[in-house]
């Protein structure tokens, strides 16, 4: 079973500073994608991280791909309140299963 | 307007009472699928489908059935609910052999099982 663990499962951080969560995953996977999720609402897509030393970034956020520490990262630069989310990364395993796994999930605060 | 549709958005139910949420989605997907979520555990996988008449299980399948009669369906059936499927659950679709593709994802059920 492949495993999604995220880190940290909570963070305050104040506006302006940058900050990196992380994704790590147990097992070989195809496809890394990062969504973000405001309270109460639904899941929206943000990035999808293909191969190695893939790097995508939109605004102030970065997502990152390293497929032989099985890590990812998602880098916020200069943080605004509008950022204040929870950030989930899941994994799929497209040729053996096509199963997709989530992460636990971090949720952010900014504060202004 | 693309979008993956869910129904009822708020269910409060009784143990054993047979209930389905549907999911539609107009985009053309091949791919469909059902998590559930709570607190400190993330999205689960309950059942996905590759494609019309083809569903398999997810992480935790227990308790629930699925079905892809048409492709833009995929109603997710509880045949006698419990107190633990209280949950938020979503619906998502996606094209399967498009690498760059995303989930797209239903705005979600909240499910109340007392």
């Amino acid at each position: 079973e492949l495993k999604v663990e995220q880190n940290p499962l909570f963070l305050s951080m104040q506006e302006g500073k940058n900050y990196t969560i992380y994704c790590n995953y147990s097992t070989t996977s195809d496809r890394l994608y990062w969504y973000r999720q405001d309270p109460g609402k639904s899941l929206e897509s943000l990035f999808v991280l293909l191969s190695n030393g893939a790097v995508k970034q939109e605004g102030r956020l970065m997502a990152s791909l390293d497929t032989k520490a099985r890590l990812s990262t998602l880098h916020i630069t200069a943080a605004v309140h509008d950022l204040s989310a929870t950030y989930f990364c899941a994994v799929d395993r497209m040729n053996t299963g096509n199963q997709f796994y989530f992460g636990t999930g971090t949720s952010l605060t900014v504060i202004p | 307007e693309a979008q993956v549709t869910q129904n009822p958005r708020y269910l409060i139910t009784v143990t054993g009472k047979k209930l389905t949420v549907t999911c539609s989605q107009n985009m053309n997907h091949e791919y469909m699928s059902w998590y559930r979520q709570d607190p400190g555990l993330g999205l689960r996988q309950i059942y996905y489908s590759m494609n019309v008449e083809v569903t398999d299980k997810g992480d935790v399948p227990e308790g629930y059935k699925v079905s892809r009669k048409e492709k833009r369906n995929f109603p997710l059936i509880l045949e006698s609910p419990s107190p633990n499927q209280t949950s938020l659950y979503f619906c998502a679709s996606s094209f399967w052999e498009s690498s760059t593709d995303t989930q797209y994802f239903g705005p979600g059920t909240r499910l109340t099982v007392l």
